[in-house]
């Protein structure tokens, strides 16, 4: 158990609809990071943020938003959501804002299927 | 910009067969490498690490050795368990900005099959 929590593990959805995934990170963490894994692109970095604010961005969509609070829980919001949104969604989590070579940690993922 | 190439799978092996999975990488500072694994179900676990040319890096068995005239960094492993099925992912940070914040690629994932 990596101590990163994802909500929920499966998600099933409409073209057009729009959906929340949450994030806990592990406890004492804060910086946390989103990944898209989908079966043609890989594992792609979405955004990280550190302690409540953007850190870095990666390859995320128009459509895609996500926001840290102040207890460093986190929420990936997809909108308008197209059948190639169809994937598994990891967030991790590490202590500091990866300047350093410090690991994450990752949960186990929201697998969203869009329909 | 930064890219890391595996080689594709999916690898079946029998067990205590020998295992080398391949990653190449492109980067254009000095990278730090890592092999991530991820089980099934499961998030992904970083396996182990190099920081810097020649360095090896090793764990359960996995060794990893970080090649910077070939630009690579193959996982290895001598004799494979079927606990070892798992997909591994071959990643680089590099070290260019100092102070910002530097994201881990990934290539795309090798899926390793260890059969009884």
């Amino acid at each position: 158990d990596s101590g990163v929590t994802q909500t929920p593990k499966h998600l099933i959805t409409a073209t057009g609809q729009r959906v929340t995934l949450r994030c806990s990170p592990r406890s004492g963490d804060l910086s946390v990071y989103w990944y898209q894994q989908s079966l043609d692109q890989g594992l792609q970095f979405l955004i990280q943020y550190y302690n409540g604010e953007e850190r870095a961005k990666g390859n995320i969509l128009e459509r895609f938003s996500a926001q840290q609070f102040p207890d460093l829980h986190s929420e990936l919001n997809l909108s308008s959501l197209e059948l190639g949104d169809s994937a598994l969604y990891f967030c991790a989590s590490s202590p500091g804002d990866t300047t350093t070579n410090e690991k994450l940690f990752f949960g186990s993922g929201t697998q969203l299927s869009v329909l | 910009g930064n890219s890391v190439t595996q080689m594709e799978g999916p690898v079946t092996l029998s067990e205590e067969a020998f295992l080398t999975i391949n990653c190449t990488y492109t980067a254009t500072g000095y990278p730090s490498l890592f092999w991530y694994v991820q089980y099934p179900g499961e998030g992904l676990q970083l396996l182990l690490k190099a920081t810097k040319a020649d360095d090896k890096g090793s764990n359960k068995g996995f060794e990893a050795t970080y090649r910077k005239e070939t630009t690579s960094f193959h996982l290895e492993k001598g004799s494979v368990q079927v606990s070892d099925s798992a997909v591994y992912f071959c990643a680089l940070r590099d070290k260019i900005s100092s102070g910002s914040a530097r994201q881990l690629t990934f290539g795309s994932g090798t899926q390793l099959t260890v059969l009884p």
